[in-house]
Protein backbone atom coordinates (compact mmCIF):
# COMPACT_ATOMS: atom_id res chain seq x y z
CA UNK A 1 0.00 0.00 0.00
CA UNK A 2 0.99 3.71 -0.58
CA UNK A 3 2.51 5.53 1.72
CA UNK A 4 0.88 9.05 3.43
CA UNK A 5 2.38 11.82 4.53
CA UNK A 6 0.45 13.84 7.23
CA UNK A 7 1.48 17.45 8.95
CA UNK A 8 1.97 15.97 13.32
CA UNK A 9 -0.40 18.26 14.40
CA UNK A 10 -3.36 21.27 13.59
CA UNK A 11 -4.87 23.67 14.88
CA UNK A 12 -8.52 24.95 14.26
CA UNK A 13 -11.07 27.51 15.55
CA UNK A 14 -14.29 26.35 16.71
CA UNK A 15 -17.02 26.48 14.09
CA UNK A 16 -14.41 27.09 11.37
CA UNK A 17 -13.97 24.56 8.74
CA UNK A 18 -10.83 22.49 8.96
CA UNK A 19 -8.77 21.56 6.40
CA UNK A 20 -6.27 18.27 6.98
CA UNK A 21 -3.85 17.72 4.10
CA UNK A 22 -2.43 14.22 3.18
CA UNK A 23 -0.15 13.52 0.40
CA UNK A 24 0.03 10.13 -1.21
CA UNK A 25 2.59 10.46 -4.23
CA UNK A 26 3.10 6.71 -5.17
CA UNK A 27 -1.10 5.89 -4.82
CA UNK A 28 -1.45 3.15 -7.99
CA UNK A 29 -4.43 3.31 -9.81
CA UNK A 30 -6.80 0.71 -7.85
CA UNK A 31 -5.69 2.60 -4.71
CA UNK A 32 -8.37 4.13 -2.47
CA UNK A 33 -8.23 6.83 0.01
CA UNK A 34 -9.48 6.36 3.29
CA UNK A 35 -9.89 8.89 6.61
CA UNK A 36 -10.35 7.62 9.99
CA UNK A 37 -9.95 9.36 13.22
CA UNK A 38 -9.01 8.38 16.77
CA UNK A 39 -10.84 10.14 19.83
CA UNK A 40 -8.32 9.73 23.15
CA UNK A 41 -8.54 6.55 24.41
CA UNK A 42 -11.03 4.83 21.94
CA UNK A 43 -11.20 3.21 19.20
CA UNK A 44 -10.80 4.63 15.46
CA UNK A 45 -13.97 6.05 13.49
CA UNK A 46 -13.89 5.38 10.38
CA UNK A 47 -15.05 8.82 8.77
CA UNK A 48 -14.83 8.96 4.43
CA UNK A 49 -13.14 7.05 1.50
CA UNK A 50 -12.53 7.78 -2.27
CA UNK A 51 -10.97 6.62 -5.11
CA UNK A 52 -10.92 9.42 -7.40
CA UNK A 53 -13.78 11.39 -7.46
CA UNK A 54 -14.49 14.20 -4.31
CA UNK A 55 -16.88 12.38 -1.62
CA UNK A 56 -19.30 13.98 1.00
CA UNK A 57 -21.01 12.74 3.66
CA UNK A 58 -22.32 13.85 7.19
CA UNK A 59 -19.67 14.15 8.40
CA UNK A 60 -16.95 15.71 6.19
CA UNK A 61 -16.37 16.08 2.71
CA UNK A 62 -12.91 14.49 0.89
CA UNK A 63 -11.20 16.29 -2.29
CA UNK A 64 -8.88 14.61 -4.30
CA UNK A 65 -6.60 16.34 -6.42
CA UNK A 66 -6.85 15.41 -10.17
CA UNK A 67 -3.61 13.11 -10.24
CA UNK A 68 -4.17 11.99 -6.65
CA UNK A 69 -1.16 12.28 -5.25
CA UNK A 70 -2.88 14.51 -2.27
CA UNK A 71 -6.18 14.93 -0.81
CA UNK A 72 -8.31 16.73 1.75
CA UNK A 73 -10.02 15.92 4.58
CA UNK A 74 -12.96 18.92 5.23
CA UNK A 75 -14.62 18.70 8.48
CA UNK A 76 -17.11 22.17 7.84
CA UNK A 77 -18.34 23.29 10.85
CA UNK A 78 -15.63 22.03 13.37
CA UNK A 79 -16.59 21.40 17.22
CA UNK A 80 -14.63 20.66 19.62
CA UNK A 81 -15.81 16.55 19.96
CA UNK A 82 -13.74 17.13 16.63
CA UNK A 83 -10.44 16.82 18.49
CA UNK A 84 -8.74 13.65 17.65
CA UNK A 85 -5.80 12.05 15.70
CA UNK A 86 -6.88 12.17 12.26
CA UNK A 87 -5.31 9.09 9.62
CA UNK A 88 -5.27 8.92 5.90
CA UNK A 89 -4.96 5.93 4.66
CA UNK A 90 -4.14 4.46 1.31
CA UNK A 91 -6.47 0.92 0.33
CA UNK A 92 -5.43 -1.45 -2.27
CA UNK A 93 -8.99 -2.03 -4.05
CA UNK A 94 -10.85 -0.62 -0.93
CA UNK A 95 -10.58 -4.34 0.18
CA UNK A 96 -10.91 -6.21 3.05
CA UNK A 97 -7.13 -5.55 4.28
CA UNK A 98 -5.64 -4.96 8.16
CA UNK A 99 -5.29 -1.27 8.10
CA UNK A 100 -1.16 0.43 8.34
CA UNK A 101 -1.56 3.70 10.68
CA UNK A 102 0.91 5.95 10.14
CA UNK A 103 0.96 8.88 13.12
CA UNK A 104 -1.29 11.06 11.84
CA UNK A 105 -2.78 14.67 12.36
CA UNK A 106 -3.59 15.51 15.67
CA UNK A 107 -6.27 18.09 15.35
CA UNK A 108 -6.99 20.25 18.21
CA UNK A 109 -9.49 22.85 18.40
CA UNK A 110 -9.50 25.50 19.74
CA UNK A 111 -12.81 27.16 21.51
CA UNK B 1 -23.77 2.48 11.43
CA UNK B 2 -22.17 -0.87 11.98
CA UNK B 3 -21.50 -1.21 15.41
CA UNK B 4 -18.76 -3.36 17.20
CA UNK B 5 -18.05 -3.82 20.85
CA UNK B 6 -15.38 -5.17 23.25
CA UNK B 7 -15.49 -7.18 26.27
CA UNK B 8 -13.92 -6.03 29.06
CA UNK B 9 -13.10 -2.66 28.41
CA UNK B 10 -10.39 -2.99 30.50
CA UNK B 11 -8.68 -5.41 32.73
CA UNK B 12 -6.23 -6.08 35.32
CA UNK B 13 -4.14 -8.76 35.98
CA UNK B 14 -1.08 -10.67 37.20
CA UNK B 15 1.57 -11.42 35.38
CA UNK B 16 1.55 -15.46 34.19
CA UNK B 17 -1.90 -15.40 34.09
CA UNK B 18 -3.75 -15.60 31.07
CA UNK B 19 -6.68 -12.74 29.82
CA UNK B 20 -9.20 -13.47 27.38
CA UNK B 21 -10.82 -10.60 25.64
CA UNK B 22 -14.03 -10.49 22.75
CA UNK B 23 -15.18 -8.53 19.94
CA UNK B 24 -18.61 -8.78 18.90
CA UNK B 25 -19.87 -7.49 15.62
CA UNK B 26 -23.85 -6.39 16.74
CA UNK B 27 -25.44 -5.73 13.43
CA UNK B 28 -23.61 -7.49 10.75
CA UNK B 29 -21.66 -10.59 10.08
CA UNK B 30 -18.27 -10.40 9.87
CA UNK B 31 -15.90 -13.31 8.09
CA UNK B 32 -12.78 -11.51 8.88
CA UNK B 33 -12.16 -9.68 11.80
CA UNK B 34 -8.33 -7.58 12.90
CA UNK B 35 -7.05 -7.07 16.45
CA UNK B 36 -4.84 -3.93 16.44
CA UNK B 37 -2.32 -3.23 19.72
CA UNK B 38 -1.63 0.70 20.40
CA UNK B 39 1.16 1.61 22.78
CA UNK B 40 0.99 5.44 24.38
CA UNK B 41 1.45 7.68 22.27
CA UNK B 42 2.20 4.96 19.33
CA UNK B 43 -0.38 4.54 16.43
CA UNK B 44 -2.09 1.70 15.83
CA UNK B 45 -0.39 -1.68 14.68
CA UNK B 46 -1.92 -4.55 13.27
CA UNK B 47 -1.37 -7.25 15.14
CA UNK B 48 -3.22 -10.57 13.50
CA UNK B 49 -6.29 -11.09 11.11
CA UNK B 50 -8.90 -13.35 12.13
CA UNK B 51 -10.82 -15.33 9.51
CA UNK B 52 -14.08 -17.31 10.54
CA UNK B 53 -13.66 -21.06 10.33
CA UNK B 54 -9.83 -20.80 9.60
CA UNK B 55 -6.37 -19.83 11.66
CA UNK B 56 -5.74 -16.55 11.72
CA UNK B 57 -2.47 -14.67 9.90
CA UNK B 58 -0.32 -13.07 12.20
CA UNK B 59 1.70 -10.41 11.39
CA UNK B 60 5.60 -10.49 11.62
CA UNK B 61 7.18 -10.04 15.11
CA UNK B 62 3.57 -11.52 17.10
CA UNK B 63 3.47 -14.35 18.56
CA UNK B 64 0.97 -17.00 17.30
CA UNK B 65 1.65 -19.17 20.41
CA UNK B 66 1.38 -16.04 23.05
CA UNK B 67 -1.83 -14.22 21.35
CA UNK B 68 -4.47 -16.77 20.66
CA UNK B 69 -6.93 -15.47 18.43
CA UNK B 70 -10.30 -17.65 17.54
CA UNK B 71 -12.80 -16.54 15.03
CA UNK B 72 -15.30 -19.10 16.13
CA UNK B 73 -18.56 -17.20 14.62
CA UNK B 74 -19.44 -14.61 12.01
CA UNK B 75 -20.07 -12.06 14.93
CA UNK B 76 -17.27 -13.32 17.79
CA UNK B 77 -13.72 -12.83 17.39
CA UNK B 78 -11.21 -13.64 20.70
CA UNK B 79 -8.06 -12.34 21.93
CA UNK B 80 -6.35 -14.65 24.70
CA UNK B 81 -3.01 -13.15 26.19
CA UNK B 82 -1.60 -16.55 27.60
CA UNK B 83 0.95 -15.99 30.10
CA UNK B 84 1.00 -12.25 30.11
CA UNK B 85 3.96 -9.34 31.27
CA UNK B 86 4.24 -6.50 32.10
CA UNK B 87 5.25 -5.35 28.70
CA UNK B 88 2.04 -7.03 27.10
CA UNK B 89 0.04 -3.86 29.00
CA UNK B 90 -1.39 -1.75 26.35
CA UNK B 91 -4.52 -1.14 24.58
CA UNK B 92 -5.85 -3.63 22.74
CA UNK B 93 -8.49 -2.98 19.72
CA UNK B 94 -10.46 -4.82 17.25
CA UNK B 95 -12.00 -4.24 14.11
CA UNK B 96 -14.87 -5.57 11.50
CA UNK B 97 -14.64 -5.70 7.86
CA UNK B 98 -18.09 -4.89 6.27
CA UNK B 99 -18.47 -3.92 2.37
CA UNK B 100 -14.26 -2.89 2.86
CA UNK B 101 -14.92 -0.67 6.05
CA UNK B 102 -13.32 -1.46 8.91
CA UNK B 103 -15.33 -0.89 11.74
CA UNK B 104 -13.78 -0.66 15.41
CA UNK B 105 -14.40 -1.70 18.64
CA UNK B 106 -14.26 0.56 21.55
CA UNK B 107 -10.97 -1.03 22.58
CA UNK B 108 -9.57 -3.19 26.09
CA UNK B 109 -7.00 -1.46 28.25
CA UNK B 110 -4.79 -4.74 30.01
CA UNK B 111 -2.44 -3.72 32.75
CA UNK B 112 -0.44 -6.14 33.58
CA UNK B 113 1.29 -5.99 37.45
Amino acid sequence: DAKTTQPPSMDCAEGRAANLPCNHSTISGNEYVYWYRQIHSQGPQYIIHGLKNNETNEMASLIITEDRKSSTLILPHATLRDTAVYYCIVIDGGGADGLTFGKGTHLIIQP
Amino acid sequence: GAVVSQHPSWVICKSGTSVKIECRSLDFQATTMFWYRQFPKQSLMLMATSNEGSKATYEQGVEKDKFLINHASLTLSTLTVTSAHPEDSSFYICSADRVHEQYFGPGTRLTVT
